[in-house]
């Protein structure tokens, strides 16, 4: 069965970088038919796109976070990872992990349970 | 990116009832538009996608319609489960954008 877990720190400083890894079990994240994304939430509010990442290479990221954010992937440990610099309290948030399949241009199919980032000195 | 507005903000409904939820593109999507439900503290979960397709166990009372730019989720019989937030996101083009949410309230 499917799992996404989503894992680190829930205390960030401002200026500082925040990094969040999403574990997958059920299935391969080397797999070519699918696509992993991270989508935020912060607290009362909607959902926002952050990026988007086929094992192989291929990686989407919305353009208003391009310049701060990277994702990638470690096929070693079936992981997919998110790292978001400089940042401020407009970036505390639920962040998801999820998954899209087989194109990039498509829902998020499944999802992880979330893991609250707050950014606070 | 294309901007939605959905509507309403917020409803306020009975077990049992019929309500519908919209979203309107600011330009046209095909039907390339998808509903997920978000229950309090949980994640998002797919529930239609392509407009009208239902996911796998998505319930019969839950229907998708419209084309271009104007959508609509209708929820035929409410039940305790449905009492959520509903939000609409198009895929038809970069970036991935969601509309504000529909806060659906007994």
């Amino acid at each position: 069965q499917l799992q996404l877990q989503e894992s680190g720190p829930g205390l960030v400083k401002p200026s500082e970088t925040l990094s969040l890894t999403c574990t997958v079990s059920g299935v391969s994240i080397t797999s070519d038919d699918y696509f992993w994304a991270w989508v935020r939430q912060p607290p009362g509010k909607g959902l926002d796109w952050i990026g988007s990442i086929h094992y192989f290479g291929s990686t989407y990221y919305n353009p208003s976070l391009k310049s701060r954010v990277a994702i990638s992937v470690d096929t070693s440990r079936n992981q997919v990872s998110l790292k978001l610099n400089s940042v401020t309290a407009a970036d505390t948030a639920v962040y998801y992990c999820a998954r899209q399949t087989y194109d990039f241009l498509v829902p998020f199919d499944y999802w992880g349970q979330g893991t609250l980032v707050t950014v606070s000195s | 990116a294309i901007s939605m507005t959905q509507s309403p903000s917020l409803l306020s409904a009975s077990t049992g009832d019929r309500v519908t939820i919209t979203c309107r593109m600011s330009q046209g999507i095909n039907r390339d538009l998808a509903w997920y439900r978000q229950k309090p503290g949980k994640a998002p979960e797919l529930l239609i996608s392509g407009t009208s397709t239902l996911q796998s166990g998505v319930p019969s009372r839950f229907s998708g319609s419209g084309s271009g730019t104007d959508f609509s989720l209708t929820i035929s019989s409410l039940q305790s489960e449905d009492f959520a937030t509903y939000y609409c996101q198009q895929y038809y083009s970069f970036p991935h954008t969601f509309g504000q949410g529909t806060k659906l309230e007994i």
